[in-house]
């Protein structure tokens, strides 16, 4: 059962344009959720968190939305750059059995043309 | 500061065989998580220990085990490799406590032949 699901496997933007990444959940235990980037023969990058008491959270490029009621949280990065090419994962974290674990997406590939 | 180190950075190993990864958190943090990764998934949770304890564990089976020490770095151990263990395996350290942002080491890559 994949608790967080990222639809699109892919997506290419033209540089300067914005890049929207979707990710959606089904647990509703879930209170916090964050997006990590990750690039080849590298971990991931943490790049921005949101609790579940927000619906926006902005750092810089990045802003992260969230809608509770549709399960639903969306990765906006304005303006999109090439070394923004990457994979994005998001996560999701809840208190279970004393302990937060994080449930990843399998990840959208984000291509940036320049 | 030195991020979250992990070794060795690629291992290759045959079925039935024992393997034992390494990981060290970066100073200060108390917390690490250990994940695998299959090519086109997001990692998967294997453990999280914290102030030495086992704090959660994922749906792997017992063959996976871990522990940590009281320098905080942590070990994973896989017994009897099967070919489906092949993945990367990502270590995860934070300070502790919720809604900390994981730090991820760059992972160690088993192969299994």
């Amino acid at each position: 059962d994949q608790q967080v699901k990222q639809n699109s496997p892919s997506l290419s933007v033209q540089e300067g344009r914005i890049s929207i990444l979707n990710c959606d959940y089904t647990n509703s235990m879930f209170d916090y959720f964050l997006w990590y980037k990750k690039y080849p023969a590298e971990g991931p990058t943490f790049l921005i968190s949101i609790s579940s008491i927000k619906d926006k959270n902005e750092d810089g490029r990045f802003t992260v939305f969230l809608n509770k009621s549709a399960k639903h949280l969306s990765l906006h990065i304005v303006p999109s750059q090439p070394g923004d090419s990457a994979v994005y994962f998001c996560a999701a974290s809840a208190l279970t059995s004393g302990t937060y674990k994080y449930i990843f997406g399998t990840g959208t590939r984000l291509k940036v043309l320049a | 500061d030195a991020g979250v180190t992990q070794s060795p950075t690629h291992l290759i190993k045959t079925r039935g065989q024992q393997v034992t990864l390494r990981c060290s958190p970066i100073s200060g943090h108390k917390s690490v998580s250990w994940y695998q990764q299959v090519l086109g998934q997001g990692p998967q949770f294997i453990f999280q220990y914290y102030e030495k304890e086992e704090r959660g564990r994922g749906n792997f089976p017992d063959r996976f085990s871990a522990r940590q020490f009281p320098n905080y770095s942590s070990e994973l151990n896989v017994n009897a490799l099967l070919l489906g263990d092949s993945a990367l395996y990502l270590c995860a350290s934070t300070m502790g406590g919720a809604y900390n942002e994981q730090f991820f080491g760059p992972g160690t890559r088993l192969t299994v032949l």
